[in-house]
């Protein structure tokens, strides 16, 4: 079955930098695309980046001098590193599959992301 | 980017009650090829979203059939017939006819 799994640090120092796994099963990350999601606690989702299928990237222009996304195909992982931390990043962060019909219909269950010193 | 605006933003319901959602968009989510992706998704307490609705009113696999979605343009409905226990949590509209995808602000389902 599909499945995404998000992992790496809970707590990150301000400026420094954030990076995170998404570890899938299910899919390949060559037929399907994979977009990074966040959400402040008590706030609604904002997208981030996607990972298209053929290898390309897409980000959200408001985080795109920050925000990197990679992968490798071998291991079925998608990376995000962003940097330049601040407060205001602290959040859950979400791996999705993104498809272009259905939209974003499996999710991992999110990693919670602390930013402070 | 698209803004997308739900209302209301509570909404207080007893089991077994027909309730609708609104969401609107700040332009048309009228693709042109023909499609408008917007889609609905439900975040129970301390879960990840899931989706429910795509393309406005197409029912996502193992979806109960009181979810039904509706609209075109710039306006749309989620509409719940006959809400049950499990229904409750926050409801998003979410576009990605235009780059980059958003989401509305969310409307809290929970108990009168």
């Amino acid at each position: 079955q599909v499945q995404l799994k998000e992992s790496g640090p809970g707590l990150v120092q301000p400026s420094e930098t954030l990076s995170l796994t998404c570890t899938v099963s299910g899919f390949s990350l060559t037929s399907y695309s994979v977009s990074w999601v966040r959400q402040p606690s008590g706030k609604g989702p904002e997208w981030m980046g996607r990972m298209w299928y053929d290898g390309d990237t897409a980000y959200n222009s408001a985080l795109k001098s920050r925000l990197s996304i990679s992968r490798d195909t071998s291991k079925n992982q998608v990376f995000l590193k962003m940097n330049s931390l601040q407060t205001d990043d602290t959040g859950t962060y979400y791996c999705t599959r993104d498809r272009l019909r259905r939209g974003f219909d499996y999710w991992g269950q999110g990693v919670m992301v602390t930013v402070s010193s | 980017d698209v803004v997308l605006t739900q209302t209301p933003p509570t909404l207080s319901a007893t089991i077994g009650q027909s309730v609708s959602i609104s969401c609107r968009s700040s332009q048309s989510l009228l693709h042109s090829n023909g499609n408008t992706y917007l889609n609905w998704l439900l975040q129970r307490p301390g879960q990840p979203p899931q989706l429910l609705i795509y393309l406005v009113s197409r029912l996502e696999s193992g979806v109960p059939n009181r979810f039904s979605g509706s609209g075109s343009g710039t306006d749309f409905t989620l509409k719940i017939s006959g809400v049950e226990a499990e229904d409750l949590g926050v409801y998003y509209c979410v576009q990605s006819t235009h780059a980059p995808p958003t989401f509305g602000g969310g409307t809290k389902l929970e108990l009168k």
